[in-house]
């Protein structure tokens, strides 16, 4: 049973560009959820996907945003990239609810 | 707003020198209490979920406790292979579905 995938793996941008980030749910899973984690840092809440409609929002500006697809995965948005948006960024699938199950996240570099 | 503190920040261990992490929480009401391990560069690996003061849950050399306040995680005999990031984070009643992490405890076990 595959577990939570994302893709890529790493990723470099330049101040000012658009990123896509793109993570699958554990089989089975519903809802997917974003999170930020900058280096030596817990992982911050972006938002919350469940029925393709984003349920819940974290504390991140509108330059975040996201989808979900009826197969259940998920996409990160991020416009005008910030040197400050450089993180690793984690998806998490669960059911409705239920404990999140997180991927091995994407490694965003921004120069 | 839910808050979560761990300590210490960082914690060196003998391989077999017992020792507990510590979690303290600040919620409108508790809907869990989870604790994940992190290996550095990937993404947090579930542990437990606690629902409520008093219950406890184990897992090889690993045990969580919860009290109204606070999570202990205990580390029995611990292992180099032991050595991680452990994270915790809560779920509230008024937050969603949303997880609170702290900004864990980085923990290293020598031989």
């Amino acid at each position: 049973d595959a577990g939570v995938t994302q893709s890529p793996t790493h990723l470099i941008k330049t101040r000012g560009q658009q990123v896509t980030l793109r993570c699958s749910p554990k089989s089975g899973h519903d809802t997917v959820s974003w999170y930020q984690q900058a280096l030596g840092q817990g992982p911050q809440f972006i938002f919350q996907y469940y029925e393709e409609e984003e349920r819940q929002r974290g504390n991140f500006p509108d330059r975040f945003s996201g989808h979900q697809f009826p197969n259940y995965s998920s996409e990160l948005n991020v416009n005008a990239l910030l040197l400050g948006d450089s993180a690793l960024y984690l998806c998490a699938s669960s059911l409705w609810g239920d404990e999140q199950f997180f991927g091995p996240g994407t490694r965003l570099t921004v120069l | 707003e839910d808050q979560v503190t761990q300590s210490p920040e960082a914690l060196r261990l003998q391989e077999g020198e017992s020792s507990s992490l510590n979690c303290s929480y600040t919620v409108s009401g508790l809907r869990g209490l989870f604790w994940y391990r992190q290996d550095p560069g990937k993404g947090p690996e579930f542990l437990f979920t606690l629902y409520s003061a008093g219950e406890e849950k184990e897992k090889e050399r690993l045990k969580a406790t919860l009290t109204k306040k606070e999570s202990f995680l205990h580390i029995t005999a611990p292992k180099p292979e032991d050595s991680a990031t452990y994270l915790c984070a809560v779920q509230g009643d008024n937050a969603g579905n949303m997880l609170t992490f702290g900004g864990g405890t980085r923990l290293m076990v020598k031989p």
